[in-house]
């Protein structure tokens, strides 16, 4: 397996723009995270879904940010409008189930300018 | 609200020294506690804690649990450069239906 994938790996985009953030998780995995990293608040945890059902999105920051899992293999998470506080490492991660270890994607690191 | 708290925040020892690294939390439910390292890029697992008392340990690495204090540490012997790196700590609520909530992290650095 590939692990969990995102993309783009990069993204630089201007204050007001919509900005779409993709993850795959590995095939089998129930359970799919969506983290945000910056060096002044951490590894924080947005948004998880158990069997594609949002389960806690009370770490989404603003109604500016909305994510979906359509299907047990893909998701997304939007920022419309973009502003420039909203710039950091965007993290995906994916678990079979309860008390197992989440496996990580390489990130996104978005810029908003 | 569910609290993870690591410390120190950041640590500078040379190679060969011994570091521990501290995590306490407050979670309803708990479940689990897990140890992640993170280099330049995504974080990479470490050991998942579940019981109390019982170390688990990989080469240089070692970790244990204490669910009466609340606490775990995370034991690095005979650190070496490529030991450097932010290590972090989550904790797994059983309330939260799986969530999976992290600390700020410690960021360690070995020098030469």
């Amino acid at each position: 397996d590939a692990g969990v994938i995102q993309s783009p790996r990069h993204e630089v985009t201007e204050m007001g723009q919509e900005v779409t953030l993709r993850c795959k998780p590995i095939s089998g995995h129930n359970s799919l995270f969506w983290y945000r990293q910056t060096m002044m608040r951490g590894l924080e945890l947005l948004i998880y879904f158990n069997n594609n059902v949002p389960i806690d999105d009370s770490g989404m920051p603003e109604d500016r940010f909305s994510a979906k899992m359509p299907n047990a293999s893909f998701s997304t998470l939007k920022i419309q409008p973009s502003e420039p506080r909203d710039s950091a490492v965007y993290f995906c991660a994916s678990n079979p189930g309860v008390s197992t270890e989440a496996f990580f994607g390489q990130g996104t690191r978005l810029t908003v300018v | 609200e569910d609290k993870v708290v690591q410390s120190p925040l950041s640590l500078v020892v040379h190679e060969g020294d011994t570091v521990t690294l501290n995590c306490s939390y407050e979670v309803t439910n708990f479940r689990s506690l897990l140890w992640y390292k993170q280099e330049k890029k995504a974080p990479t697992f470490l050991f998942m804690l579940t019981s109390s008392g019982i170390e688990k340990k990989s080469g240089r690495l070692s970790s244990i649990l204490d669910k009466k204090e609340l606490f775990s540490i995370l034991n690095i012997t005979a650190t070496q450069t490529g030991d450097s790196a932010v290590y972090l700590c989550a904790v797994e609520s059983r309330a939260g239906n799986n969530d999976m909530r992290f600390g700020a992290g410690t960021r360690l650095t070995v020098k030469p």
